[in-house]
C-alpha cells in the first residue's frame, strides 16, 4: 500500500468510447504525475501537475486529457484512442522542490490502470 | 540532457546467485540517483537511493554505490531469492533541471528456484 490508489485496475475500450482513469493520493503531496508504460519501451512521462497547475505536457496527443481538481485527485480522460495506446498507465505523487536528502525526488506510484484499446 | 542507461534484460539467475545490474548516467553536476523496483502487477516503488558521490544506498539486501568518476550506480545483491523477480529501474533527478526524474529502460530479473 503506497498511499496512491488508481481505478479502474483494468479497462477495455473501443476506439470510439470515452472513459476516464482516476488517481487519488492520501500522502499530502502537492505534485501528481501520469506515466505511460508500454511493453518494451521506456517509462514515458505524460503530464505533471504541481499545486493543481499543469507544469508539464510531454507532447501527449489531445485524445488524452488530464484533469487535476485538487492536490489529491488526478484524472486522465480518454477519447477516440488508438490500439497503440494500450498500455499500463501509472499515476504517481511527490513533494516537489524538496532538496536532496529526506524525501527529495521520491515518487510514490499507484498500481496502475491496464488499458486495452480494441 | 540527462539520461540513464541500464543493461538490457532479462537477467535470469538461480536462487542464491550474486546479482549485478549495471546503470550508468549522463548529467551535469551532482544528481541524486535511485533504484526503483516493479513487482508483477504492481506500480514502481523506491528500493534505494544515494544523494552524493561515494554514498551507498541499501535496502532489503540490495546495495548501490554512487560512483562519480565512472558515472555509475550499479545495483548488487549477494544472494537473490525467487521473490526478487521483478523489473528494476535506475533513475536520476537533477535539482537544477526541473526536479524531474529521468528513468532508465528497466531490467527484468527472473530468479529460478
Amino acid at each position: 500500500e503506497t498511499g496512491v490508489t488508481q481505478t479502474p485496475r483494468h479497462l477495455v475500450m473501443g476506439m470510439t468510447n470515452k472513459k476516464s482513469l482516476k488517481c487519488e493520493q492520501h500522502l499530502g503531496h502537492n505534485a501528481m504525475y501520469w506515466y505511460k508504460q508500454s511493453a518494451k519501451k521506456p517509462l514515458e512521462l505524460m503530464f505533471v501537475y504541481n499545486f493543481k497547475e499543469q507544469t508539464e505536457n510531454n507532447s501527449v496527443p489531445s485524445r488524452f486529457s488530464p484533469e487535476c481538481p485538487n492536490s489529491s485527485h488526478l484524472f486522465l480522460h480518454l477519447h477516440t484512442l488508438q490500439p497503440e495506446d494500450s498500455a499500463l498507465y501509472l499515476c504517481a505523487s511527490s513533494h516537489p522542490n524538496k532538496a536532496s536528502g529526506g524525501l527529495g525526488g521520491e515518487l510514490f506510484f499507484g498500481e496502475g490502470s491496464r488499458l486495452t484499446v480494441l | 540532457g540527462n539520461s540513464v542507461t541500464q543493461m538490457e534484460g532479462p537477467v535470469t539467475l538461480s536462487e542464491e546467485a550474486f546479482l549485478t545490474i549495471n546503470c550508468t548516467y549522463t548529467a551535469t553536476g551532482y544528481p541524486s540517483l535511485f533504484w526503483y523496483v516493479q513487482y508483477p502487477g504492481e506500480g514502481l516503488q523506491l528500493l534505494l537511493k544515494a544523494t552524493k558521490a561515494d554514498d551507498k544506498g541499501s535496502n532489503k539486501g540490495f546495495e548501490a554505490t554512487y560512483r562519480k568518476e565512472t558515472t555509475s550506480f550499479h545495483l548488487e545483491k549477494g544472494s537473490v531469492q525467487v521473490s526478487d523477480s521483478a523489473v528494476y529501474f535506475c533513475a536520476l533527478i537533477h535539482y537544477n533541471a526541473g526536479n524531474m526524474l529521468t528513468f532508465g529502460g528497466g531490467t527484468r530479473l527472473m530468479v529460478k528456484p
